[in-house]
C-alpha cells in the first residue's frame, strides 16, 4: 500500500492553463505538507495543513491555492501557469512535530 | 529563523569506503533534526531522525548520525557505502516548539550528491 500518493506523476501543459494536484495520505497522520523543488533540487514549503486548517503558508503567489477536503487530502490548484511555476512538487503528511513521510513527487512542466 | 547548511554539493568515494555528509543548522531551540535520502526520479525517504535523547542516531541501510549540539553539526555516517547508496542526500531541521508559523515546517539544505566508485 502507497503510503502517500500522488497524482498525476507527469504534468506537462501550456502557460495560462489551470492545473491541479492530488496528494492521498492513508497514515492516519493529521497533518499534510506540500513543498516545491526546483531546478537545482532545493526543496521548500509552501504550506501546511493540520486537521483541515491551513496553519503554514510561506510566500506563494496567490495563484497556488490549496485545499483540504479532509486529513487524508490535500489538494493543489494552480492558476495561470507560468513558466516559472515548472518543479516537482511534493506532497508530505506526519502526526505534528513527528517526521514526515513524502509522496513520490509531481514533475510539472510549462511551456 | 532556522537554516540548514550541507556544505558540501558533491562528494565521490569508492565503493567499501566509509562516508561522512555534513551538515549544519541554525535554530533558536533544541532542534528535531533528520536525513531524507532522494534517487534520481524519487520521492524522499527518511533515513533517519533525532528529536531528543541519545545524541547519536541509527536509521535504514546502515546509515548513522550524530547530534552534536556545541557544533550546531547531524553529520551523516557510514561505514561502508555499496553502490545502491548512490543518490542526493537531504539534511533538515524541524521546529520543536508547537504554534507559531514555524508549526511543522521543515527546512531542508541544499543536498549533497553522493556518487560511488566501483
Amino acid at each position: 500500500d502507497t503510503a502517500v500518493s500522488q497524482t498525476p506523476k507527469y504534468l506537462v501543459t501550456q502557460m495560462g492553463n489551470d492545473k491541479s494536484i492530488k496528494c492521498e495520505q492513508n497514515l492516519g497522520h493529521d497533518t499534510m505538507y506540500w513543498y516545491k523543488q526546483d531546478s537545482k533540487k532545493f526543496l521548500k514549503i509552501m504550506f501546511s495543513y493540520n486537521n483541515k486548517e491551513l496553519i503554514i503558508n510561506e510566500t506563494v503567489p496567490n495563484r497556488f491555492s490549496p485545499k483540504s477536503p479532509d486529513k487524508a487530502h490535500l489538494n493543489l490548484h494552480i492558476n495561470s501557469l507560468e513558466l516559472g511555476d515548472s518543479a516537482v512538487y511534493f506532497c508530505a503528511s506526519s502526526q505534528v512535530h513527528k517526521e514526515q513521510y513524502f509522496g513520490p513527487g509531481t514533475r510539472l512542466t510549462v511551456t | 529563523a532556522q537554516s540548514v547548511t550541507q556544505p558540501d554539493i558533491h562528494i565521490t568515494v569508492s565503493e567499501g569506503a566509509s562516508l561522512e555528509l555534513r551538515c549544519n543548522y541554525s535554530y533558536g531551540a533544541t532542534p528535531y533534526l533528520f536525513w531524507y535520502v532522494q534517487s534520481p526520479g524519487q520521492g524522499l525517504q527518511l533515513l533517519l531522525k533525532y528529536f531528543s535523547g541519545d545524541t547519536l542516531v541509527q536509521g535504514i541501510k546502515g546509515f548513522e548520525a550524530e547530534f552534536k549540539r556545541s557544533q550546531s553539526s547531524f553529520n551523516l555516517r557510514k561505514p561502508s557505502v555499496h553502490w545502491s547508496d548512490a543518490a542526493e542526500y537531504f539534511c533538515a531541521v524541524g521546529a520543536s516548539s508547537a504554534g507559531g508559523t514555524s508549526y511543522g515546517k521543515l527546512t531542508f539544505g541544499q543536498g549533497t550528491i553522493l556518487t560511488v566508485h566501483p
